[in-house]
């Protein structure tokens, strides 16, 4: 029952910007993307997250399209430390509970 | 402000035997969930509290698994007996009650407990 289709890894050079793009064509009209990390042994950390419009905060921007079928995060100058699993989520609700949906994420790695 | 805790990191049982979790979700929160990865798989959902109160234990793979949340506070997730299949990373995450009509709930996610089963 995935709702997001993720690459698999991706490389990017320290200071660049890396964009992680993520599918999620069958989205419903109230359902957020979330996007988290996890850097090795540690739990899914929240970066950020959005319905249709584009948002920025300290860490990221996350950039939807109109039809909200895809979306792209991006992390503009990226550091070794941003090597980590990140993880592209819908937020989907039933029965009064709001659960998120997992995909099976992108391994960035950070370049020197 | 505290995160979300979870105990053991992590625990190594043979087939059969018993293991408890645990997690203490960040304070003031009433939203409690439970997630799992196994072995090559995505982190999936197993089940939901507001409070004391299972809201949605649909991700629960079946009646081997027991969780509980008394008082509204920490929960345990009891598993017995366990089988191979049950190994993996145990997340637990907790959020807020939405307000305003405007329930974003971001869930906090806890450091997992790894659980292996021989």
């Amino acid at each position: 029952d995935a709702k997001t289709t993720q690459p698999t890894s991706m490389d990017c050079a320290e200071g660049r910007a890396a964009n992680l793009p993520c599918n999620h064509s069958t989205i419903s009209g109230n359902e957020y993307v979330y996007w988290y990390r996890q850097i090795h042994s540690q739990g899914p950390q929240y970066i950020i997250h959005g319905l249709k419009n584009n948002e920025t905060n300290e860490m990221a921007s996350l950039i939807i399209t109109e039809d909200r079928k895809s979306s792209t995060l991006i992390l503009p100058h990226a550091t070794l430390r941003d090597t980590a699993v990140y993880y592209c989520i819908v937020r989907v609700k039933v029965s009064g509970t709001y659960k998120y949906i997992f995909g099976t994420g992108t391994r960035l790695k950070v370049l020197a | 402000e505290a995160g979300v805790t979870q105990f053991p990191s992590h625990s190594v049982i043979e087939k059969g035997q018993t293991v408890t979790l645990r997690c203490d979700p960040i304070s003031g929160h009433d939203n409690l969930y439970w997630y799992r990865r196994v072995m090559g798989k995505e982190i999936k959902f197993l089940l939901h509290f507001v409070k004391e109160s299972k809201q949605d234990e649909s991700g629960m793979p079946n009646n081997r698994f027991l969780a509980e949340r008394t008082g509204g506070t920490y929960s345990t997730l009891k598993v017995q007996p366990a089988e191979l299949e049950d190994s993996g990373v145990y997340f637990c995450a907790s959020s807020q009650a939405g307000t305003s009509g405007r329930a974003q709930e971001t869930q906090y996610f806890g450091p997992g407990t790894r659980l292996l089963v021989l």
